[in-house]
């Protein structure tokens, strides 16, 4: 089955600056690839998805790039900002939300510092 | 529009206890899933229903895992007899029923947190 692997556990970086969360996955097979956000007691939230056709995608300040051949995507936030202190969890999945669960990854700890 | 509701939210039990969770997805909404997540891991798919059939369950422990949803809407998951590596978040999502090309959203319900003694 799929595996999908995820760094670094723990980030920390200073309001303002950008921060980049790297995942990688096992299955070739594998065409969707969502980012969740979890902040501390709440529900895991999509914040940006991509699918394989696609080599990146942007939405304000959160982007998602994505390398099939490497079998390896990653999310930048840019302009951090203390409400961006969460735990992001990368997936990946072969057909979709509807059709197959996903995989996630472990997680990574984001730490805005002031 | 309401979001996935669960509950209970909160649940404490002792080892070889049983227990249930109850899910209610979104309206419309044909595929369901339960995941389990545990302390400072990803959530894990443990089983997947599309309307009240089930899809997916290969990682579902069935010797003491069952879930269920008899009308294609509301599912419930029981764990009998609990032990103690099952303490831990059990989230259920939901999503459209897939269509060709689309790949549809997962909405998570809040979860319950369950500790086994």
């Amino acid at each position: 089955g799929e595996n999908v692997e995820q760094h670094p556990s723990t980030l920390s970086v200073q309001e303002g600056d950008s921060a980049v969360i790297k995942c990688t996955y096992s299955d070739s097979a594998s065409n969707y690839f969502p980012w969740y956000k979890q902040e501390l007691g709440k529900r895991p939230q999509l914040i940006i998805d991509i699918r394989s056709n696609v080599g990146e995608k942007k939405d304000q300040r959160i982007a998602v790039t994505l390398n099939k051949t490497a079998k390896h995507f990653s999310l930048h936030i840019t302009e951090t900002q203390p409400e961006d202190s969460a735990v992001y969890f990368c997936a990946a999945s072969i057909r979709g939300g509807g059709a197959d669960g996903l995989t996630f990854g472990k997680g990574t700890h984001l730490i805005i510092q002031p | 529009e309401a979001g996935v509701a669960q509950s209970p939210r909160y649940k404490i039990i002792e080892k070889r206890q049983s227990v249930a969770f109850w899910c209610n997805p979104i309206s419309g909404h044909a595929t369901l899933y339960w995941y389990q997540q545990i302390l400072g891991q990803g959530p894990k798919l443990l089983i997947q229903f599309q309307n009240n059939g089930v899809v997916d369950d290969s990682q579902l422990p069935k010797d003491r895992f069952s879930a269920e949803r008899l009308k294609g809407v509301d599912s419930t998951l029981k764990i009998q007899p609990a032990k103690l590596e099952d303490s831990a978040v059990y989230l259920c999502a939901s999503s459209l029923a897939p269509l060709a090309g689309t790949y549809n959203e997962q909405f998570f319900g809040p979860g319950t947190r369950l500790t086994v003694l």
